[in-house]
């Protein structure tokens, strides 16, 4: 039982352009929801969250969007950076729990 | 502050043999999480812990998996008499408090098992 899926295991853009990575989930009981960003043989980094009181999430060319109603967020990057090429994964935490669980990632290309 | 340090961060093992992989939270942070990540999958929740308690264990498998985390020295994650199966990138996280707002992740142990 997926429940957080990341539907596009990668996606390719041109530096200065906008990445736009998405993420839906099925438990109504997700209330915090964060973005990792991974390269090959390192652990994950934390690069930004939202919680399911606000819909944006604004910080430097990172900003994650939250619709509810749909259970679907979005990370959006602008401009693309080459460096910015990794794996990202969403992530969801219940609101009783500590445990994170994750999507499946969707590997970024940034093109120079 | 050093940040999660996990090690080693390659262990190669037979099957039938132990694997033990260990974990040093950040400086200040009390709460570990263990996840596993298999090939071409996402990380997989399996254990978090406290100081000389385990809160959550329901991502653990039923058997030959355990993991502590004692009042002195790194977590412990050990894996008994392994399986080609358990290869996988495990990683730990560390956050300073239960609700786990931003968990910071150890670099990995890749477990091979030939």
């Amino acid at each position: 039982d997926q429940q957080v899926k990341q539907n596009s295991p990668s996606l390719s853009v041109q530096e200065g352009r906008i990445s736009i990575l998405n993420c839906d989930y099925t438990n109504s009981m997700f209330d915090y929801f964060l973005w990792y960003k991974k390269y090959p043989a390192e652990g994950p980094t934390f690069l930004i969250s939202i919680s399911s009181i606000k819909d944006k999430n604004e910080d430097g060319r990172f900003t994650v969007f939250l619709n509810k109603s749909a259970k679907h967020l979005s990370l959006h990057i602008v401009p693309s950076q080459p460096g910015d090429s990794a794996v990202y994964f969403c992530a969801a935490r219940e609101t009783s729990g500590s445990r994170l669980t994750f999507g499946e990632g969707t590997q970024l290309t940034v093109n120079p | 502050n050093a940040g999660v340090m996990q090690n080693p961060r390659h262990l190669v093992r037979r099957r039938g043999q132990e694997a033990r992989l260990r974990c040093s939270p950040m400086k200040g942070h009390s709460h570990v999480y263990w996840y596993r990540q298999l090939p071409e999958e996402g990380l997989k929740f399996m254990v978090y812990l406290q100081k000389e308690n385990i809160i959550d264990e329901s991502g653990m498998p039923k058997e030959r998996f355990s993991a502590e985390f004692p009042k002195e020295g790194p977590s412990i994650l050990r894996i008994q008499q392994v399986v080609r199966g358990d290869s996988a990138a495990y990683f730990c996280a560390s956050s300073a408090d239960s609700l786990n707002t931003e968990a910071f992740f150890g670099q990995g142990t890749r477990l091979t098992v030939v």
